[in-house]
């Protein structure tokens, strides 16, 4: 079957620095997505990698590695409002989007 | 700017009762689609559209059924709904349908409660 893991929750303080990973088995990959939900609020879109490496985007960053099928969605210089969670998608092969259960991120302050 | 419209917001609804969900957009996608949010679980695919005049099954599609008139609108209906069926109702469109890479642009939920 299709498999999207990430952590259930995650707590980072204010200004430092949290790596959200995703781990995930389908089948074929057509790239990998990243949500970001507000409690109570809809999804929205942060970024989408095909390829491997790192795609910055200002202070959040998304990394790929197919060959281990493996993503991390990095923040940095974290802020009160980035307390959401965060959802990891991945395209397979047919082009269905297989979701995980997403990461709640509490920020401390 | 309006972007997606999804009504109502939130509803209780008796079990059996029929029941409709109204989503639209102004943003001229090509696709559309229903997901529903359950916590614990990843958003899960019930109908989607590519184009108008065209729908398909999702991964959760029993007990809905939608159609897709037009552009900007895409309905979904439950005939009779049951307490399983109690969740977030999520709509979304994108320029392209499924088979390329778009962004998914949300709307902000129907909070969907049968008793």
């Amino acid at each position: 079957g299709q498999n999207i893991d990430q952590p259930t929750e995650m707590t980072a303080t204010e200004g430092a620095i949290v790596q959200i990973n995703c781990t995930y088995q389908t089948s074929g990959f057509n790239g990998l997505f990243w949500y970001q939900q507000h409690a109570g609020e809809a999804p929205t879109f942060l970024s989408y990698n095909v390829l491997d490496g790192l795609e910055e985007k200002g202070r959040f960053s998304s990394f790929l590695s197919r060959s281990k099928g493996y993503s991390y969605l990095l923040l940095k210089e974290l802020q009160m409002k980035d307390s959401a969670s965060y959802l990891c998608a991945v395209l397979d092969s047919n082009y269905q989007l297989i979701w995980g259960a997403g990461t709640k991120l509490i920020i401390k302050p | 700017i309006a972007g997606i419209t999804q009504a109502p917001t939130s509803q209780i609804l008796a079990a059996g009762r029929r029941m409709t969900l109204r989503c639209t957009q102004d943003m001229r996608h090509n696709a559309m689609y229903w997901y529903r949010q359950d916590l614990g679980l990843g958003l899960r695919l019930i109908h989607y559209s590519n184009t108008a005049g065209t729908t398909g099954k999702g991964e959760v599609p029993d007990g809905y059924s939608v159609s897709r008139a037009n552009t900007d609108d895409f309905p979904l209906t439950l005939a009779s709904a049951v307490p399983s069926q109690t969740s977030v109702y999520f709509c979304a469109s994108s320029p392209r349908g499924q088979g390329s890479y778009g962004e998914l642009f949300f709307g902000e939920g129907s909070r969907l409660t049968v008793l």
